[in-house]
């Protein structure tokens, strides 16, 4: 069975800070999915990641595959308020049918 | 931007009554999804639907659950016996490609309540 596990699962920081939230498997994935969410609203796609090793920078966020394409992380720098929200890492199941596979989330709490 | 649109937003049932969720996904979209969202749980797969018929399903989609798409635009979730265990967000989602670096897109979701 294929799982992805967040860590931390809640965080609170103060504006201005730095923090990374991991998301890691036991599992090999063709891909990796870093998604957001706001209360009473369905997941909003950030970014992709697809090749081990790859870095992508979205803004102040940035996200990295791991070499072996089991885990990921989700660096943001300079934290603001608007950055408060639920962040969910997802990967596509093996049986090419779209099935998504979600970690449990981090609640990221920025307090100005 | 075109997007993912839920009906209802809320939908309060009682237990053991049937249930449909109505979604309309992107017009271009071939692929279909719904997740559900339990409380405080992580966001679950339920099914994939392509070509008018489901490609995988998870043990949570068992007999009391189908899916539909109707008449080409809506993509229908119905829960025939609805249980108290069955309260949940519940979001659909498309796609154009089935490849793995394609996103999904999600819609608002429906807050079902069973009491």
């Amino acid at each position: 069975t294929q799982l992805l596990e967040q860590s931390p699962q809640f965080l609170s920081i103060q504006e201005g800070e730095n923090l990374t939230v991991y998301c890691n498997s036991s599992s090999v994935f063709s891909s990796l999915q870093w998604y957001r969410q706001e209360p009473g609203e369905g997941p909003v796609l950030l970014v992709t990641v697809v090749t081990g090793g790859e870095v992508k920078k979205l803004k102040r966020l940035t996200f990295q595959f791991g070499d072996a394409r089991k885990d990921s992380s989700l660096h943001i720098t300079a934290a603001q308020p608007g950055d408060t929200g639920l962040y969910l890492c997802a990967g596509h199941g093996s049986g090419n049918t779209g099935k998504l596979i979600f970690g449990q989330g981090t609640t990221l709490q920025v307090k100005p | 931007e075109p997007e993912v649109t839920q009906t209802p937003s809320h939908q309060v049932t009682q237990m053991g009554q049937e249930v449909i969720l109505r979604c309309v996904p992107i017009s271009n979209h071939l692929y279909f999804y719904w997740y559900r969202q339990i409380l405080g749980q992580k966001v679950e797969f339920l099914v994939s639907f392509y070509n008018n018929e489901i490609s995988e399903k998870s043990e949570i989609f068992d007999d009391q659950f189908s899916v539909e798409r109707p008449d080409g635009s809506n993509f229908t979730l119905k829960i025939r016996s609805t249980k108290l265990e069955d309260s949940a967000m519940y979001f659909c989602a498309s796609s154009d490609q089935l490849m793995s670096n394609q996103p999904q897109h999600f819609g608002d979701g429906t807050r079902l309540s069973i009491l």
